[in-house]
């Protein structure tokens, strides 16, 4: 009974590929988060989205887009993959309204060939 | 210039002993401050949120200084099972709950 779940845990792959991260809460929760970790242990949201507002950060490269098909689920779609994109990828989520906690799935760890 | 910044350790320390962290930030706008553990190929895991008035969670305490723009977390008596990295967190006001994370303290607790 896994809070936060992201699937697949490793995905290795050549530049230039198309790939999706799945992330799925039963939490009950409205908000997720998807944020990236790179090889020196920085951790950058991404995105926040709940079901009124998609929040990008403006760092992030225009070739990833998050896509939500219901309350419980908030995937990662990432075009043209190029080697910065390696890192381990986090998705979070957490009830809407300031100072909420935000539970963490395992991670994506993502490697670019 | 990072917006929260923390030593990177690692800390070194024998169990039992007492550690601090500090961790500064720069945007005066944050409003909300975290502490998250997160161990060697693992997710982050909120520790406890940190008040004005300073809080304590058993072995635990977080203090903020708004004035001076930093955070501390203090860990008493360590255990073996303390071993992590720790990582300062701030919420900016309108951020719509998007967390900034300082790149973490490593701590190593021996026996």
């Amino acid at each position: 009974d896994t809070a936060v779940s992201q699937t697949p845990k490793y995905l290795v792959t050549q530049m230039g590929n198309d790939k999706s991260i799945k992330c799925e809460q039963n939490l009950g929760h409205d908000t997720m988060y998807w944020y990236k970790q790179d090889s020196k242990k920085f951790l950058k949201i991404m995105f926040s989205y709940n079901n009124k507002e998609l929040i990008i950060n403006e760092t992030v490269p225009n070739r990833f887009s998050p896509k939500s098909p219901d309350k419980a689920h908030l995937n990662l779609h990432i075009n043209s993959l190029e080697l910065g994109d390696s890192a381990v990828y986090f998705c979070a989520s957490s009830t809407q309204g300031h100072n909420q906690p935000q539970h963490f799935g395992d991670g994506t760890r993502l490697s670019i060939l | 210039r990072k917006e929260v910044e923390q030593d990177p350790g690692p800390f070194n320390v024998p169990e039992g002993a007492t550690v601090a962290f500090n961790c500064t930030y720069s945007n005066s706008a944050s409003q909300s401050f975290f502490w998250y553990r997160q161990d060697c190929r693992k997710e982050p895991k909120l520790l406890m949120s940190v008040y004005s008035s300073g809080n304590e969670d058993g072995r635990f305490t977080a203090q903020l200084n708004r004035a001076s723009q930093y955070i501390s977390l203090l860990i008493r008596d360590s255990k073996l099972s303390d071993s992590a990295t720790y990582l300062c967190v701030s919420l900016p006001r309108d951020a719509g709950n998007m967390l900034t994370f300082g790149g973490g303290t490593r701590l190593m607790v021996k026996p």
